[in-house]
Formats: structure tokens, C-alpha cells, sequence
């Protein structure tokens, strides 16, 4: 089944306490992308990569990295978290530009 | 920066007709919309390339004019299963950037 996935689901973390988001997809899909999603704002973009070994900022990059080692892989990583990026993550993945983006299913992050 | 969308919020009750705007003050290449559900991931609806040409959707229907920068959503006769929240996504160059999002309730 073609599908994106995002590990974990759910996450509470401590200020400080460095964390990684996984996100997967099996589809072979060039582009993949991380957005975190909060009430009122909708989707903004944090990062996204082209193919592997490219990636670029996007809209709201600070306090995120991300890292294209292989092409079915984008880890998220937050190298020291604070409350401010208590929010809902999803991890994207499409073909090339001008096509449809799959989700994954969220990862919910809460830094306390 | 982020596509504009309006109206924010509409309830509609089923069976009725809504449009769902969304403008861009870049040039576009392609617009995308999404629904999401409470809690879910968004999912897919339909892709518009440049040439003005319009999808459809089972009831859903889009159209996208480049010159304006401009895509509207159709949903007629709408269905309780309509009801969630409604995203256009745009791309100026390799990116997708999503507005904030139209929420849609349908009641009976």
C-alpha cells in the first residue's frame, strides 16, 4: 500500500531535550516535505527536499533541521525544543512538482 | 507567502451549494486542494494546471484562472461526509504553500 509514515503518533518532550520526528514513504516520490499545522495559521511549511542531499528552508525553518540521506527518508529534528513548537507536524511526499502531495498520518508534538 | 482563502468558516445545510476562494499574489503554476478531516491527515481532491481548465470531483468542481491568480471550489449539493476543512495549496516555483484553510459544516 502506498503510504507515508510518520513516527511517533503522539510525543511529549521536555524544553531542551533533543527529539526526531521520522517520516517514511514508499512510493518513491523526488519531493518531500515537513509542515506543521496550528489553529488559525494552517499549513506553513518548515523544510522540504527536492532529492536526496537537497533540501531548503521553507517558511518557518527556525529551530528545525531536516536531513535527505536516502530517498524514502526525512527526518525531522528538533535539536532543542521549546514550547513554542507545540504543534501538529506532517510529513508530505509527491512525485515532482505540479502533482499531489500524500500525507502522512501527524505527528502530535507537545514541549512542556 | 501564504495563499488567501475565503470565507474562513461556512455551514451549509446538505443539499445546498457553497464556493470556496483562494488568491495568490505570485504567479502559479498549478493549484491544489485538500480536505481535512478532525484529526486526520489532508487528503487529496484535485490538481489545476495552468490553462484555465477546470476538474471535477464527483460533486466537487474547481476551476483556476492564471492570469488572476485566482481558484475557486465548487461543492454542490453538499453531503454531511463535505463537512472538514478545506485547503488550497499553491505553487510558484518547486514548493507547495498552503492557505489557512476554509472550515465547512454541513448539517442536516
Amino acid at each position: 500500500e502506498a503510504q507515508v509514515t510518520q513516527n511517533p503518533r503522539y510525543l511529549i518532550t521536555v524544553t531542551g531535550k533533543k527529539l526526531t520526528v521520522t517520516c517514511s514513504q514508499n512510493m518513491n516520490h523526488e519531493y518531500m516535505s515537513w509542515y506543521r499545522q496550528d489553529p488559525g495559521l494552517g499549513l506553513r511549511q518548515i523544510y522540504y527536499s527536492m532529492n536526496v542531499e537537497v533540501t531548503d528552508k521553507g517558511d518557518v525553518p527556525e529551530g528545525y533541521k531536516v536531513s535527505r540521506k536516502e530517498k524514502r527518508n526525512f527526518p525531522l529534528i528538533l535539536e532543542s525544543p521549546s514550547p513554542n513548537q507545540t504543534s501538529l507536524y506532517f510529513c508530505a511526499s509527491r512525485w515532482t512538482v505540479n502533482t499531489e502531495a500524500f500525507f502522512g498520518q501527524g505527528t502530535r508534538l507537545t514541549v512542556v | 507567502q501564504q495563499p488567501v482563502q475565503s470565507p474562513q468558516a461556512v455551514i451549509l445545510r446538505e443539499g445546498e451549494d457553497a464556493v470556496i476562494n483562494c488568491s495568490s499574489s505570485k504567479a502559479l503554476y498549478s493549484v491544489h486542494w485538500y480536505r481535512q478531516k478532525h484529526g486526520e491527515a489532508p487528503v487529496f481532491l484535485m490538481i489545476l494546471l495552468k490553462g484555465g481548465e477546470q476538474k471535477g470531483h464527483e460533486k466537487i468542481s474547481a476551476s483556476f484562472n492564471e492570469k488572476k491568480q485566482q481558484s475557486s471550489l465548487y461543492l454542490t449539493a453538499s453531503q454531511l461526509s463535505y463537512s472538514g476543512t478545506y485547503f488550497c495549496g499553491t505553487e510558484p516555483a518547486v514548493e507547495v504553500t498552503f492557505g489557512i484553510g476554509t472550515k465547512l459544516q454541513v448539517i442536516p
